[in-house]
């Protein structure tokens, strides 16, 4: 079985510090996307990768930044956080660019911004 | 634009009676289509998808969907509900690319 992990499931930073997020894929998947999840809205894609170091921007990217410098792992990094970056952030993988391929999930890291 | 549209919040149902969970979308083009359940403080996971070929999907735990062109829908269904699968549910498209598009979610409460 696919195994994605995430590194905190609880976080709480404080206004204007650096947060990252990390997630690793056991399975050698190629795609690897970060969402965030509001009540509500569903999921929206912040950022995703299709290759190591190489990322494209979601929907949602501003504030947000990504690194993947190896296949397995995807880093979420949040610059300067702010109150309105207070969200649970799913962290994905998919085999490949193969549209029907269906995504892997990690458990979810639920941010607060204090 | 693509969008997927769930268009219940929350969908109650009592144990043992057959559930349904609704989904349309609109897209160009033909569409890959998912169902993911969202157990409590959990990541998603998958539990079918449509692809090619026959309308009605069969997934996990006794899940199925079926597929409607003409009504561009992608309804989820289960013939008896249990307790246990009260949990979120996310219908998702994709048409190509690496984008894929969920709905906003219906929460379903199963009733002993």
């Amino acid at each position: 079985d696919v195994k994605v992990t995430q590194s905190s499931r609880y976080l709480v930073k404080r206004t204007g510090e650096k947060v990252f997020l990390e997630c690793v894929q056991d399975m050698d998947h190629e795609n690897m996307f970060w969402y965030r999840q509001d009540p509500g809205l569903g999921l929206r894609l912040i950022y995703f990768s299709y290759d190591v170091k190489m990322k494209e921007k979601g929907d949602i990217p501003e504030g947000y930044s990504v690194s993947r410098e190896k296949k397995e792992r995807f880093s979420l990094i949040l610059e300067s956080a702010s109150t309105n970056q207070t969200s649970m952030y799913l962290c994905a993988s998919s085999l490949d660019h193969r549209s029907y391929n269906e995504q892997f999930f990690g458990p979810g890291t639920r941010l607060t911004v204090l | 634009a693509q969008s997927v549209a769930q268009p219940e919040d929350q969908v109650n149902v009592a144990e043992g009676n057959p559930l349904t969970v609704k989904c349309t979308y609109s897209v160009s083009g033909n569409p890959y289509l998912f169902w993911y359940v969202q157990y409590p403080n959990r990541g998603l996971q998958f539990l079918l998808k449509y692809i090619t070929g026959d309308n009605l999907v069969k997934g996990s735990y006794g899940f199925e969907a079926e597929f409607n062109k003409s009504q561009t829908s992608f309804h989820l269904k289960k013939p008896s509900a249990l307790v246990s699968d009260s949990a979120l549910y996310f219908c998702a498209v994709r048409t190509g690319g690496f984008k894929t598009i969920f709905g906003a979610g219906t929460r379903l409460f199963v009733k002993a």
